[in-house]
């Protein structure tokens, strides 16, 4: 069964740091870019990030632009988000989602196919 | 940045019926070196993550039911359901893939009259 599953979520201090990992699993992990998108409580989607399957390059969203940074490690068919500086703000769902790679041909004209499959989320709090 | 807009924010259906929602973008959606425009739909039902609908602004992802298509090109786009189903319910989300960051638009909300 093709698998994305987010852990390492939970309740820490403004200005603490906290490390999301997302195990992939059920398909060629190294195949497929990957995304961060997070959900505020009530809120509606935000994308964060974007990182290649090679590892570079990785693209972020102005709001987290030098207090995150995501990695991937294809071996161990994980992907992560380390946060630093962490805020109020951040207090949200954070799901990872995968995207085919089509860098290396193989793909329709379109060279893409959407993120077609997320995790179930992790759960971050900040708060004092 | 890419700034995306949908309306309405919140739409009442009727099962059996159709519904129809709209996604703006900021600027053209069309890639220069295609003919694609890179919007997609996700849906978000309650409780759920958001799930795939429609990517390249009108080709459906794997297992998603004809009765959902989607159209436009350049700046406007939409979302249309031929006969609403009571497992429709949730809110869609258009995104566009053109260029990093990518953004979302604020949703729209379906929900059974």
């Amino acid at each position: 069964e093709v698998q994305l599953v987010e852990s390492g979520g939970g309740l820490v201090h403004p200005g603490g740091s906290l490390r999301l990992s997302c195990a992939a699993s059920g398909f060629t992990f190294s195949s497929y870019e990957m995304n961060w998108v997070r959900q505020a409580p009530g809120k509606g989607l935000e994308w964060l990030s974007y990182i290649t399957s090679r590892g570079s390059p990785i693209y972020y969203a102005d709001s987290v632009k030098g207090r995150f940074t995501v990695s991937r490690d294809n071996a161990k068919n994980s992907l992560y988000l380390q946060m630093n500086s962490l805020r109020a703000e951040d207090t949200a769902v954070y799901y990872c989602a995968r995207e085919r790679d089509c860098s290396g041909g193989g793909c329709s004209s379109g060279n893409y196919y959407g993120l077609d499959v997320w995790g179930q989320g992790t759960t971050v709090t900040v708060s004092s | 940045d890419i700034v995306m807009t949908q309306s309405p924010l919140s739409l009442p259906v009727t099962p059996g019926e159709p519904a129809s929602m709209s996604c703006r973008s900021s600027q053209s959606l069309l890639h220069d070196n295609n003919e694609y425009n890179y919007l997609d739909w996700y849906v978000q039902k309650p409780g759920q993550s958001p799930q795939l609908l429609i990517y390249l602004g009108s080709t459906r992802a794997s297992g998603v039911p004809d009765r959902f298509s989607g159209s436009g090109s350049g700046t406007d786009f939409t979302l249309k359901i031929s006969r609403v189903e009571a497992e429709d319910v949730g809110v869609y989300y258009c995104m566009q893939a053109l260029e990093a960051p990518r953004t979302f638009g604020p949703g729209t909300k379906v929900d059974i009259k």
